[in-house]
């Protein structure tokens, strides 16, 4: 079974400042995606940033990048310039690319909560 | 462009009541349902999930079910409610094989507090 595991409970960061959350996962899939989603005070899940797994090159959007080391299954993100609305709790998840019963199914880790200081 | 609603957004029910909770999608067709729920502290648990009318797949035993009547309702019941079944309560859709199918987007949420 996959899992996903986050191993800071709560990050800090000051405005303008970068900071990065890690995520490891466990899988023996060779085929699957990853995202960070974000949950704010409102609690919608919002999608940040997703990798696919067969991608060598590392998914930016905007001030969010990904560090995606598939060797040492590891996921990180780099939110830089951060900005008071990026505080929230953010999860890493993973999903199968295709087949099976697990398809379409995320899994998620435990989650990280960020807070922005002015 | 697709839309997804979720309802009610709290509620509050005794111990032993039952529970419906709806979700709908708007824009789309046959989309893949999916209910998850987050318990107090952090992580999402997938309750079930479903790929067409009437076809749903539970991933955990529990106190709850869910139904699919039509092709975007997706429903989640309980005939009697427990004080375990408290929580945050997620609807999600995703799109066919192919382009975007990778990607769950979420509901707004519905927060339930069994007493």
């Amino acid at each position: 079974a996959q899992t996903v595991t986050q191993s800071q409970p709560e990050m800090s960061v000051q405005e303008a400042e970068t900071v990065t959350l890690s995520c490891t996962y466990d899988t023996s899939e060779s085929d699957y995606y990853l995202f960070w989603y974000k949950q704010p005070p409102s609690r919608q899940m919002i999608l940040v940033i997703r990798q696919e797994a067969y991608k060598q090159q590392n998914a930016t959007e905007n001030r969010f990048s990904v560090n995606f080391q598939k060797a040492a299954k590891s996921f990180s993100l780099k939110i830089s310039d951060s900005q008071l609305g990026d505080a929230a709790m953010y999860f890493c998840a993973y999903r199968r690319a295709k087949g099976g019963t697990s398809y379409g199914k995320l899994t998620f880790g435990q989650g990280t909560i960020l807070t922005v200081h002015p | 462009s697709q839309t997804i609603h979720q309802w009610p957004a709290t509620l509050v029910q005794p111990v032993g009541s039952p529970l419906s909770l709806e979700c709908t999608v708007e824009g789309t067709s046959n989309p893949n349902l999916y209910w998850y729920r987050q318990a107090a502290g952090r992580g999402l648990q997938l309750l079930f999930y479903s790929v067409g009318i009437g076809q749903i797949s539970s991933e955990v035993p529990q106190n709850l079910s869910a139904s699919r009547p039509q092709d975007r309702q997706f429903i989640l019941s309980s005939k009697k409610l427990l004080l375990s079944d408290s929580g945050f309560y997620l609807c999600a859709w995703s799109g066919e094989p192919g382009a975007g199918a990778n990607v769950l987007t979420f509901g707004a949420g519905s927060r339930l507090t069994v007493l």
